[in-house]
């Protein structure tokens, strides 16, 4: 089963906005990781935040995490076409004997040029 | 550094045919995970395989099965098709005892069940 719900299911905005994406998730973490996937392939490692840490950016990305709340969102700014995708979060549970990643459900991001 | 590698892209089998899916993982890891992504959903986790043995399972029938060979490439066997198997099948790869580290994905197998 998945570990928690994306918000929304599918954005679409226009090149140049920002886009943010919201994860929610059910049980404690080590660690939340997000993820983008083009065209139903292979999944591309985006930023990994671990559960002491609240805020992480990476380029035009910026993640941030409530564990209180257990939700995470992900910013994109200045967006292009290129970023088109399925973006994912993925959690590491907390107390696991391995680094198994639990997924959620997925935002489909259209970025009209 | 070549990445996370599978085989084969895509593949077509009939109901109750069983296959077969390979996965080399990244240069220096030693642990490969496999993903089961049905149409519109995100990646389930089926199981993990370190030294040759399967560390953790997911909720997955025992029709589901894995080798990992000294080299740490992986197979995913799965028996008695069903037409639900239809998935992107992804395997993952990463080092032991790195819980807080990524995973590092392969492109994927795309299983068409008829």
């Amino acid at each position: 089963s998945q570990q928690g719900e994306e918000d929304p299911q599918a954005l679409s905005i226009q090149e140049g906005e920002n886009a943010t994406m919201n994860c929610s998730y059910k049980t404690s973490i080590n660690n939340l990781q997000w993820y983008r996937q083009n065209s139903g392939r292979g999944l591309v490692h985006l930023i990994l935040i671990r559960s002491n840490e609240r805020e992480k950016h990476s380029g035009r990305l910026r993640v941030t995490l409530d564990t209180s709340k257990k939700s995470s969102s992900l910013l994109i700014t200045a967006s292009r076409a290129a970023d088109t995708a399925s973006y994912f979060c993925a959690t590491g549970p907390y107390g696991g004997a391995t680094n198994k990643l639990i997924f959620g459900t997925g935002t489909l991001l259209a970025v009209q040029p | 550094d070549a990445g996370v590698t599978q085989s084969p892209t895509h593949l077509i089998k009939t109901r109750g045919q069983q296959v077969t899916l390979r996965c080399s993982p990244k240069s220096g890891h030693d642990t490969v995970s496999w993903y089961q992504q049905a149409l519109g959903q995100g990646p389930q986790f089926i199981f993990q395989y370190y030294e040759e043995e399967e560390r953790q399972r997911g909720n997955f029938p025992d029709r589901f099965s894995g080798h990992q060979f000294p080299n740490y490439s992986s197979e995913l066997n799965v028996n008695a098709l069903l037409l639900g198997d239809s998935a992107l099948y992804l395997c993952a790869s990463s080092s032991v005892g790195a819980i807080q580290e990524t995973q590092y994905f392969g492109p994927g197998t795309r299983l068409l069940v008829l």
